[in-house]
This record gives structure tokens, C-alpha cells and sequence, in this order.
């Protein structure tokens, strides 16, 4: 199989605070993960790409410093969202893959609320 | 033109009918070609990948890719209450790494 896991799976923090997404890959290194944010009833929105031991790489559009994304090992990346206000409020979903142009599989989400 | 387009629905099939999502795309160099299901407040989940023009089947679910028609497809035999869902059609460019998902159609399959 090919498990990825979010923590926190929901998460209410108040406006200003910093909020830290920890996304693992179970049983697989992942070479790359994903970031993606969603809101309700639309698609997808990827928000960068992030290599094991390199920068990420963002989407245009979204902030870097706001959105910060470390890849430490190729078992775990982690978002921080920094600074967060209610628009912040989504939900953020990560994606690892062994390789790069196959398949991607899902971590189960973090839904934030910013108070 | 969206990159990757989708009929939103509902499709609406009942159970034990043939449900056919449709996904159309773009990008003529795309090479990898997938099908993601999303219950509502989850997180997609991997259906089926395709590669390769004709189709390929895995249990109740067959995906059929056309390049030359840049056309991809997605069919769910003996359709289950439990397969209401939305279906997210994703495709990957050919100079990029990056998913491109389309809107995602939502298949409600009555009892």
C-alpha cells in the first residue's frame, strides 16, 4: 500500500498564531510531496512542491513566507502557516509520491479554523 | 479553455447501473492520467491510473484513455450507493511533475 498521514486532522487556532501541518509517508519514501488547499465545493489547489533536502517550490500566488514548507526527510514534510487569519481557514491536504510522475497519494487532511 | 474539464453533474445512475464520468484535457503532451474519488469532507482517494491509449479495468472500474481525442473516462459497473462521490479527473503535463485537476463530477447513485 502507499499510507500517508496528516496531524492534526482539525485544528481551531486564533487569529495571529502560527499552525504547524505535519504530512508522513507510512511505508514508501516520498521524493516529492505536495501541498494543496481546498475550499468547500471546489477543486484542488496546489500550493507547492516540496523536495526532500531542497526548498519548495510555490505556485504563483501564494505566499512563501506565510505558507512555510520544510522537507526533512523523505518520510515527513511539514506546513506552517504563519501568522494565520480567518481567510486562512481551508482545507489543507497533502500528497506524497515515490516518484515524481506517477501516482500521488493523499494524506486524509487538516481542516483549519482561524478564530 | 480550463486545462482540464469535467462535467460538474450530479449524474445521477441506480444502483446496479453502468456510471460513465467523462474528463477532457488540454495539454497534448500529458502523459500520466489518473481518477481520484473525494467523499464529501475527505481527502481524495486514488481510484485508478492510465498511461497508455485503450483501457484498463480493476475490478468494477475501467479507465479508457484517447491522446489522440485528449480524452479520458472513467466507467463503474454495477454502480453502488457507497460510490457516491465526487470523481476528480487528474492529469499530469509532460514538462511538469504537477497534477492538474479538473472540477471534479458528482455521481450520486440511487438505491
Amino acid at each position: 500500500g502507499a499510507v500517508v498521514s496528516q496531524h492534526p486532522s482539525r485544528v481551531i487556532c486564533k487569529s495571529g498564531t502560527s499552525v504547524k501541518i505535519e504530512c508522513r509517508s507510512l511505508d514508501f519514501q516520498a521524493t516529492t510531496m505536495f501541498w494543496y488547499r481546498q475550499f468547500p465545493k471546489k477543486s484542488l489547489m496546489l500550493m507547492a512542491t516540496s523536495n526532500e533536502g531542497s526548498k519548495a517550490t510555490y505556485e504563483q500566488g501564494v505566499e512563501k513566507d506565510k505558507f512555510l514548507i520544510n522537507h526533512a526527510s523523505l518520510t515527513l514534510s511539514t506546513l506552517t502557516v504563519t501568522s494565520a487569519h480567518p481567510e486562512d481557514s481551508s482545507f489543507y491536504i497533502c500528497s506524497a509520491t515515490r516518484d515524481s510522475y506517477y501516482e500521488q497519494y493523499f494524506g486524509p487532511g487538516t481542516r483549519l479554523t482561524v478564530t | 479553455q480550463k486545462e482540464v474539464e469535467q462535467n460538474s453533474g450530479p449524474l445521477s445512475v441506480p444502483e446496479g447501473a453502468i456510471a460513465s464520468l467523462n474528463c477532457t484535457y488540454s495539454d497534448r503532451g500529458s502523459q500520466s492520467f489518473f481518477w481520484y474519488r473525494q467523499y464529501s469532507g475527505k481527502s481524495p482517494e486514488l481510484i485508478m491510473s492510465i498511461y497508455s491509449n485503450g483501457d484498463k479495468e480493476d475490478g468494477r472500474f475501467t479507465a479508457q484513455l484517447n491522446k489522440a481525442s485528449q480524452y479520458v473516462s472513467l466507467l463503474i459497473r454495477d454502480s453502488q450507493p457507497s460510490d457516491s462521490a465526487t470523481y476528480l479527473c487528474a492529469v499530469r503535463g509532460g514538462a511538469t511533475n504537477k497534477l492538474i485537476f479538473g472540477t471534479g463530477t458528482l455521481l450520486a447513485v440511487q438505491p
